[in-house]
């Protein structure tokens, strides 16, 4: 079946860090990829999304690209902000046949801490 | 335009007794997922809604479990006889249905099972 690998957290930079959070992936299909976000007290919000392969989506700073040939979608951000302190969740939605629907599928979350 | 609802936001139960919990999509979104969020298990779908119907309910962990949607708006999640491992954050979000189509979710039913 489908799943969603995430890097281990919690993962502490001082303000101004670049950042990577990496995910991989496997699916059956051809999945949709995304990266939502989870702010203290919030719901999950989604940070930014990539349809296909060599796509990057890109939000806030962020980006991530689509790398079929190495099944990753890794999370990147060149400095970080204090408020961009959350958790963060890879997922994807697979579509074989072109037109399922997206039951998404979510790594196990990062916890992401940036100090001032 | 207004986002996912969910209400309540917080519920607090005793062991065996019933409780349903409500999602009001975003208008216009045919799909509708329910999804479990609980320290030791993370993010899991638990059913999918496309309309009124659920081709998908294969993440129900038992049959104390089930759901329902109305008018292609309004869903409620019902569970029977609550334990305490049902304790746990429960999550509505809606989609125009399309797996390529982001799903936007609401805040959350905080269900506590003493």
């Amino acid at each position: 079946g489908d799943s969603v690998t995430q890097m281990e957290g919690p993962v502490t930079l001082s303000e101004e860090a670049f950042l990577t959070i990496n995910c991989t992936y496997t699916a059956t299909g051809y999945p949709s990829l995304f990266w939502y976000v989870q702010y203290p007290g919030e719901g999950l919000q989604l940070l930014l999304k990539a349809t296909k392969a060599d796509d990057k989506g890109s939000n806030k700073g962020f980006e991530a690209t689509y790398r079929k040939e190495t099944t990753s979608f890794h999370l990147e951000k060149g400095s970080v902000q204090v408020s961009d302190s959350a958790v963060y969740f890879c997922a994807l939605s697979d579509s074989s046949g072109g037109t399922s629907y997206g039951k998404l599928t979510f790594g196990q979350g990062t916890i992401l801490t940036v100090h001032p | 335009g207004a986002g996912v609802s969910q209400s309540p936001s917080n519920k607090v139960t005793e062991k065996g007794k019933d409780v349903e919990l409500r999602c009001d999509p975003i208008s216009g979104h045919t799909a509708l997922y329910w999804y479990r969020q609980s320290l030791g298990q993370g993010l899991e779908f638990l059913i999918y809604f496309q309309g009124n119907s659920a081709p998908d309910k294969s993440g129900l962990p038992s049959d104390r479990f089930s759901a329902e949607r109305t008018g292609g708006s309004v869903s409620t999640l019902t569970i029977q006889r609550t334990q305490q491992e049902d304790s746990a954050v429960y999550l509505c979000a809606s989609s125009p249905g399309l797996a390529i189509d982001p799903q936007y979710f609401g805040p959350g039913t905080r269900l506590t099972v003493l």
